[in-house]
């Protein structure tokens, strides 16, 4: 059965630092998320994506926030300057168009220190 | 705004015994509604989806759910629990905007321990 896969999946960065979390969607899958769930609390949308452009973002994702399809397969998510509280575990997701069904990744545990 | 409440923070239920987990949500339309699970350390699964139709959905390990328009709820039930069972369960609401897909919206999840 086809799956979402992270990698790595676990990132361990200094403040400030860049981050480039990967992504490899489902193949036949249009729709691309970013959400991040941080250590005890719920699951948070951060970003869709569809057809090469960022369809919805929270207030969340700020500047320091950007996402790219660089070829056929990945979506990444990159962080230019990480902060203590962007550390969490970041999830992305896909589904096909008109199925409304998320399929999630196992998750990029992101440690900021 | 649309929101997802699960009220049960920590649940404990002995193996076999029947398990519901609670969920309200509050949208503005009909709601795309999901229930997630997540093992420790693991993604987020899905356990079942209701979309339209038959308000009782049946999910995969067993699971169930009921859509319940006039209480905003969408309970998960299991007649008889496993130890496989304990994990973390989330519900959610998907917004959908001009037929489009959106993003979910997660309630804060229940965590499921399971006494032998």
């Amino acid at each position: 059965e086809p799956e979402v896969t992270q990698t790595p999946s676990h990132q361990v960065t200094q403040m400030g630092q860049e981050v480039i979390l990967r992504c490899v969607p489902i193949s036949n899958h249009l729709y691309f998320y970013w959400y991040r769930q941080i250590l005890g609390q719920k699951v948070e949308f951060l970003v869709s994506f569809y057809n090469n452009e960022i369809s919805e973002k929270s207030e969340i994702f700020d500047d320091q926030f950007s996402v790219e399809r660089p070829d056929g397969s990945n979506f990444t998510l990159k962080i230019r300057s990480t902060k203590l509280e962007d550390s969490a575990m970041y999830f992305c997701a896909s589904n096909r168009e008109s199925s409304y069904e998320q399929y999630f990744g196992p998750g990029t545990r992101l440690t900021v220190t | 705004a649309q929101s997802v409440t699960q009220p049960d923070i920590h649940i404990t239920v002995s193996e076999g015994a029947s398990l519901e987990l609670r969920c309200n949500y509050s949208y503005g339309a009909t709601p795309y509604l999901f229930w997630y699970v997540q093992s420790p350390g693991q993604g987020l699964q899905l356990l079942l989806k209701y979309f339209s139709g038959d308000t009782l959905v049946q999910g995969i390990k067993g699971f169930e759910a009921e859509f319940k328009r006039s209480q905003s709820s969408f309970n998960l039930r299991k007649p008889s629990v496993h130890w496989s069972d304990a994990a973390e369960y989330f519900c959610a609401v998907g917004a959908i905007y001009g037929g489009s897909q959106g993003n979910l919206i997660f309630g804060k999840g229940t965590k499921l321990s399971v006494k032998p």
